[in-house]
């Protein structure tokens, strides 16, 4: 257990209202990640964090903000949803070694 | 983006016997890790893997880090219903900083009784 929570679990929503998703860890660790998982596309990043107010773009961050105001919260901003956005939401950190990371249990989004 | 291969894409294994499964990739990398996930659920590390030939083992899984570092494999030895689940291989370039894992595209495992 990576002491990773993630809120809420299942979400849906219409197109175009905005969505927030929490990432929540118990580790102290200073690097975050927001990733989707989509059928044929595997694990894919879509923004990172290097420390509190430090972050970067992933490889799928078009749509997609974040924030991290404490080192225990990263927060996944949809500004305006859309279809294209249905997917399960992974959050992670970096384990000690630097290397490995370890995965929340996802929040499912569905945009109608 | 950069997907590692990874293959076979699925297997239909009896209880009992071994399974292997590799990942290939075009570029190097610095750490191999291992996934397992099940329905609903994130990821679960298995075994991470950080210097070329380094070969690991947890309990019935057996990971390899290739010597040319583009190569994995892990073996899961004496199948077991509960082993049922789609593995990920992933690769870091960087450690020690925030780097980013590029994923293979998972190998699911079914195993029949």
């Amino acid at each position: 257990d990576a002491g990773i929570t993630q809120s809420p679990r299942h979400k849906v929503t219409e197109t175009g209202t905005p969505v927030t998703l929490r990432c929540h860890q118990t580790e102290n660790h200073r690097y975050m990640y927001w990733y989707r998982q989509d059928p044929g596309h595997g694990l894919r990043l879509i923004h990172y964090s290097y420390g509190v107010k430090d972050t970067d773009k992933g490889e799928v961050s078009d749509g997609y903000s974040v924030s991290r105001s404490k080192t225990e919260d990263f927060l996944l901003t949809l500004e305006s949803a859309t279809s294209s956005q249905t997917s399960v939401y992974f959050c992670a950190i970096t384990g000690l070694q630097g290397g490995e990371q370890y995965f929340g249990p996802g929040t499912r989004l569905t945009v109608t | 983006g950069q997907q590692l291969n990874q293959s076979p894409q699925s297997m239909f294994i009896q209880e009992g016997e071994d399974v292997s499964m590799n990942c290939t990739s075009s570029s190097i990398f610095n750490t191999w890790l291992w996934y397992k996930q099940e329905p609903g659920e994130g990821p679960v590390l298995l075994i991470a893997l950080y210097k070329a030939g380094e070969l690991t083992s947890n309990g019935r899984l057996t990971a390899q880090f290739g010597i040319t570092r583009k190569d994995s494999f892990l073996n899961i030895s004496a199948s077991i219903p509960s082993d049922v689940g789609i593995y990920f291989c992933a690769g870091q370039l960087n450690t020690g900083t925030a780097s980013k894992l590029t994923f293979g595209t998972g190998t699911r495992l079914q195993v029949t009784l």
